[in-house]
């Protein structure tokens, strides 16, 4: 079956970065795209962007364009977002999920920005 | 960019209840609406896609509808375990989710 398995929660420090996994199996990895997601805390959800892990081609929000970056392992299905120059701003949960209907996703990554 | 409207925010139902969600778009999204359901604690779970797709394994009781900018989710008869908060979200132009709906239990 799909999953996407999340790594775990980070606690960071302002102006810090912060690097967070997706490791996809039950499919093949670059037959899909996958999508990062914000959600701060009893908000709504936002779109980061999304990255092909085919041919590690990617679009983002432009809302997050200096802020994120994604990439792939295609050798061990994993995603990757790094999220940099963190603020108390970024403290949310952030999910990735598959495809373009954002069919399966991630359990989430709690990131808690704190000195 | 395209904003989405979910009204209500909050709404209460009872057991056996049909109940109505509704999602409205800034602009025609071309039927490119799905319907997510969060439970407390957990990730997102995709219901329908385009407008009026069942996912794999959701119940019957959910159903979708709509077109240009106004779409709805409707549970015909509400379970105690669809007590969540409900997401629609378009993918016509990149992709905005809205504000949610939390459905309680009366």
């Amino acid at each position: 079956q799909v999953k996407l398995l999340q790594s775990g929660a980070a606690l960071v420090k302002p102006g810090d970065s912060v690097k967070m996994s997706c490791k996809a199996s039950g499919y093949t990895f670059t037959d899909y795209i996958i999508h990062w997601v914000k959600q701060s805390h009893g908000k709504s959800l936002e779109w980061i962007g999304y990255i092909n892990p085919y041919s590690g081609g990617t679009n983002y929000n432009e809302k997050f364009k200096s802020k994120a970056t994604l990439t792939v392992d295609k050798s061990s299905s994993t995603a990757y977002m790094e999220f940099s120059r963190l603020t108390s701003e970024d403290s949310a949960i952030y999910y990735c999920a598959r495809r373009r209907h954002f069919d399966y996703w991630g359990q989430g990554v709690m990131v808690t920005v704190s000195s | 960019d395209i904003q989405m409207t979910q009204s209500p925010s909050v709404l209460s139902a009872s057991v056996g209840d049909r109940v109505t969600l509704n999602c409205k778009a800034s602009q025609n999204i071309n039927k490119y609406l799905n319907w997510y359901q969060q439970k407390l604690g957990e990730a997102p779970k995709l219901l329908i896609y385009n407008t009026n797709n069942l996912q794999t394994g959701i119940p019957s009781r959910f159903s979708g509808s709509g077109s240009g900018t106004d779409y709805t989710l409707t549970i015909s008869s509400l379970q105690p375990e669809d007590v969540a908060t409900y997401f629609c979200f378009q993918h016509n132009s990149w992709y905005t989710f809205g504000a949610g709906t939390k459905l309680e239990l009366k």
